[in-house]
């Protein structure tokens, strides 16, 4: 199995400043055949399903704030939030489909300061 | 807008079998894979299998020996059997579509919190 392994666990961000999570995959997620990474990211607030954010590592899920973007490749990304919203107080999920069983991070809660 | 909607017992005794189903409101069941990924209380997300419009599926080895996921596409449905659970089966269990073709979890179920208890 891939193990996706997310930094920190959690973090408090002032609203207006940016906010950086990070997941690490055990081997990489980049497939050579379409040179797109397996990697997704998802907020999840309590009491609901978790909503998809970021997609192929980096493509917005349509409706999502610009705000929210993700970059890397391999077996390192990031998931950036620019400017901290109220709103954005949730935990945020990566998790890649590169092989199954399909697999998560642990999650990061993220709070404000 | 496509919705997906999910029932099942929400109380079970240990050795019982899980059974959920969820169905897909207002839009296509075929071209996508259709998913399960239970969440324990306080933990994350584990997924525990998918399955197509033709019936082919895929399971987590963590539980492959006690799942079954199957399909009813004149209803637009795809249900989830769990057998011999115990409390460590206590967990919101959601159904999701993975769009693209992918596992890509674009559209969830509300889910169903299943507690198994004697």
């Amino acid at each position: 199995d891939i193990v996706m392994t997310q930094s920190p666990d959690s973090l408090a961000v002032s609203l207006g400043e940016r906010a950086t999570i990070n997941c690490k995959s055990s081997q990489s997620v980049l497939h050579s055949s379409n040179n797109k990474n397996y990697l997704t990211w998802y907020q999840q607030k309590p009491g609901q399903p978790p909503k998809l954010l970021i997609y192929w590592a980096s493509t917005r899920e349509s409706g999502v704030p610009d705000r929210f973007s993700g970059s890397g490749s391999g077996t390192d990304f990031t998931l950036t939030i620019s400017s901290l919203q109220a709103e954005d107080v949730a935990v945020y999920y990566c998790q890649q489909h590169f092989s199954s069983p399909i697999t998560f991070g642990q999650g990061t809660r993220l709070e404000i300061k | 807008q496509v919705q997906l909607q999910q029932w099942g017992a929400g109380l079970l005794k240990p050795s019982e079998t899980l059974s959920l189903t969820c169905a897909v409101h207002g839009g296509s069941f075929s071209g996508f894979l259709w998913s399960w990924i239970r969440q324990s209380p306080g933990k994350g997300l584990e997924w525990i299998g998918r399955i197509t419009h033709s019936e082919s599926t895929d399971y987590n080895p963590s539980l492959k020996s006690r799942v079954t996921i199957s399909v009813d596409t004149s209803k637009n449905q795809f249900s989830l059997k769990l057998s011999s659970v115990s409390a460590a089966d206590t967990a919101v269990y959601y159904c999701a579509r993975g769009r693209e073709g992918r596992n890509i979890f674009g559209i969830w179920g509300q889910g169903t919190m299943v507690t198994v208890s004697s």
